[in-house]
């Protein structure tokens, strides 16, 4: 069935450098796309979106890149921070459902060493 | 997160015994939704509601019935607790559907023996 997955479950990286956390959709009519951070005991907390019609969106210190022709979206952390240690779901919706669903990743866990 | 209370935070219950748990938003955002976080899984939509006593299931809806008499609350109920339903359970509240972000409460955590 459609589902939205992730190549990485664990990324490790330096305190400073950037990180790249990447999804990949097969739901060719997704075209909404949001990053959530969850941190321990705590609930998904939103970072950034994009639609569809966009192939980069930046916000502070992240930056989300969607490659439609591969069903491909990522998420930049740039300087990584010790709080940026988190599990990062993606998370689709596809317009034509109506059921207002959003579809979830199963998450990268992201570990920032000091 | 973004003016979104779940009561209770904790809940340990037994096998068949009913269990309510709320979700209260001060946001007057009509879309309220129920998911369930377990490993492997990831989320889980349960049920969802569009308006004051609109509701709609989700892809795990078995089990489970919710209610929302007035905008700000939705309440999920477990008619008869099982230990699969041992799970955190999130609420999340958006504003309209479609291209709207959707915005997580701080979960209950529910232990079912």
């Amino acid at each position: 069935g459609e589902s939205v997955g992730l190549h990485l479950p664990t990324l490790s990286v330096q305190e400073g450098d950037n990180s790249i956390i990447n999804c990949a959709y097969s739901n060719s009519a997704s075209d909404y796309f949001i990053w959530y951070k969850q941190e321990s005991g705590k609930g998904p907390q939103f970072i950034i979106d994009i639609r569809s019609n966009m192939d980069k969106r930046q916000g502070q210190r992240v930056t989300v890149l969607l490659n439609k022709t591969v069903k491909h979206l990522s998420l930049q952390i740039a300087a990584t921070q010790p709080g940026d240690s988190a599990v990062y779901f993606c998370a689709e919706t596809p317009r034509m459902d109506s059921s207002y669903k959003l579809i979830f990743g199963s998450g990268t866990r992201l570990l920032v060493r000091p | 997160d973004a003016g979104i209370t779940q009561s209770p935070r904790h809940k340990v219950t037994e096998t068949g015994t009913p269990v309510t748990l709320r979700c209260h938003q001060t946001e007057n955002h009509r879309y309220m939704y129920w998911y369930r976080q377990d490993p492997g899984h990831g989320l889980r939509l349960i049920h969802y509601s569009y308006g004051v006593k609109d509701t709609d299931k989700g892809e795990v809806s078995d089990g489970y019935s919710v209610s929302r008499s007035k905008t700000e609350d939705f309440l999920l109920t477990l008619e008869s607790a099982t230990s699969s339903q041992t799970s955190v359970y999130f609420c999340a509240i958006s504003e309209s559907t479609g291209w709207e972000t959707q915005y997580f409460g701080p979960g209950t955590r529910l232990l079912v023996l």
